[in-house]
């Protein structure tokens, strides 16, 4: 079966610094993995997705992911937070082997001046 | 482009109510899917469909309905509401099976109470 892990359930950083969002998921198969953001009152838009190609995967506005199989990880950064960051963020993944979809819990990014 | 378009935006309805939720999309995608979504569970698949006429159970699907007539509109239909369903409810399309490479293209949500 698959699962998805996001360890943080809010990520606090001030605006210029890094931001750091992790994500660990657990697949038997060769997953495609995903990462969306949801502003408030808003549905969700895709960042960036993984599905074997390039191990490391740009985003829009700056985000990043680089897909880690021997440490099960997909971790989401970016260089420097900005105040218009601050939003919920889900980690994805989607196994073909099961038919299934499965949305991490969310880590809530709060971006302080 | 206006994508995916949910209706109503909002909604409060007493135990026991009917209603349906609206989606609809432009995009000419094949996959729909209706998804709930709770604070600190994620979102949690209700039902999808694979085109026009074809639908199957997600993961909660009991107290809901759907059907596929057309390619663009996915209706979820809440049977008799109980207070268990008050909760977020998104639609979304897809160019490919939802448990494949394709991404998602959520609509803005319904915000559904029930007292």
């Amino acid at each position: 079966a698959q699962s998805v892990t996001q360890l943080d359930s809010h990520v606090s950083v001030s605006e210029g610094t890094p931001v750091l969002l992790r994500c660990n998921y657990s697949s038997s198969y060769s997953p495609s993995l995903f990462w969306y953001v949801q502003h408030p009152n808003k549905g969700l838009q895709l960042l960036l997705k993984y599905t074997s190609a390039a191990t490391l995967v740009k985003g829009i506005n700056g985000f990043e992911a680089e897909f880690k199989k021997s440490e099960t990880s997909f971790h989401l950064t970016k260089p420097s937070a900005h105040m218009s960051d601050a939003a919920e963020y889900f980690c994805v993944v989607s196994d073909p082997g099961y038919s299934t979809l499965t949305f991490g819990k969310g880590t809530m990014l709060l971006v302080s001046p | 482009n206006a994508g995916v378009t949910q209706t109503p935006k909002f909604q409060v309805l007493k135990t026991g109510q009917s209603m349906t939720l609206q989606c609809a999309q432009d995009m000419n995608h094949e996959y729909m899917s209706w998804y709930r979504q709770d604070p600190g569970m994620g979102l949690r698949l209700i039902h999808y469909s694979v085109g026009a006429g074809i639908t199957d159970q997600g993961e909660v699907p009991n107290g809901y309905n759907v059907s596929r007539s057309t390619t663009e509109d996915f209706p979820l239909r809440l049977l008799s509401a109980a207070p268990s369903q008050t909760s977020v409810y998104f639609c979304a399309s897809s160019p490919g099976q939802i448990w494949g490479n394709q991404p998602q293209h959520f609509g803005d949500g319904t915000r559904l109470s029930i007292l």
